[in-house]
């Protein structure tokens, strides 16, 4: 266990659904991330979230909406997803944002758009 | 562009073999480095890291080498196990103050 944990841990969905996914983190980081991982690819950082605060959005579709109500919890609203969107979501968390510092990873959302 | 990518996409060794898993990166203004585990239903699990100022880590069982001349990074598993087996990911301490990347190398233990 990292103190990261994802809910839930699978989801389909149709393209015309909305559903959301949910991060908690139990260890009093201050920066809180989501990424998205394909098969083959890197892990692509999709936005940053510092003491409730936005600071990246790293050009994501607007069918994907981060909340982040407060330092513990992170959200991802989903709406009118592709089926390219299908991947595994992943949330994770640092103490505070900055290239320097060690992530950790929830399990992750393994999200399939029919 | 900064960039992180590794050598090899997959390494098969034997059981108590030795593995090295290489790791290029571009940015050279870099001064983090960190290496990931990642097991099959999992999210990715911090191994070890090593910052510029360092050309050697070792932690339980792995070793981190930095060679800032070639842009390099590599991890050495010493007495490789089945429970090893996985993805590992590098990533870099960005300019941004993110960490970028690498696609990952998939380790496979062969009893």
């Amino acid at each position: 266990e990292t103190g990261v944990t994802q809910t839930p841990r699978h989801l389909v969905m149709g393209m015309t659904n909305k559903k959301s996914l949910k991060c908690e983190q139990h260890l009093g980081h201050n920066a809180m991330y989501w990424y998205k991982q394909s098969a083959k690819k890197p892990l692509e950082l999709m936005f940053v979230y510092n003491f409730k605060e936005q600071t990246e959005n790293n050009s994501v579709p607007s069918r994907f909406s981060p909340e982040c109500p407060n330092s513990s919890h992170l959200f991802l609203h989903l709406h009118t997803l592709q089926p390219e969107d299908s991947a595994l979501y992943l949330c994770a968390s640092s103490q505070e944002i900055k290239g320097r510092d060690e992530q950790y990873f929830g399990p992750g959302t393994r999200l399939t758009v029919t | 562009g900064e960039s992180v990518g590794l050598h090899l996409p997959t390494l098969s060794v034997q059981e108590g073999d030795n593995s090295i898993i290489n790791c290029a990166y571009s940015n050279s203004a870099s001064d983090y480095f960190i290496w990931y585990k990642q097991e099959s239903g999992k999210g990715p699990q911090f191994i070890i890291d090593i910052r510029s100022n360092m050309d050697k880590r070792q932690g339980q069982r792995v070793t981190v080498l930095l060679n800032k001349t070639v842009k390099h990074l590599s991890l050495q598993i010493a007495a490789t196990q089945p429970g090893d087996s996985a993805v590992y990911f590098c990533a870099e301490g960005g300019s941004q103050g993110n960490l970028i990347f690498g696609k990952g190398t998939k380790l496979s233990v062969k009893p």
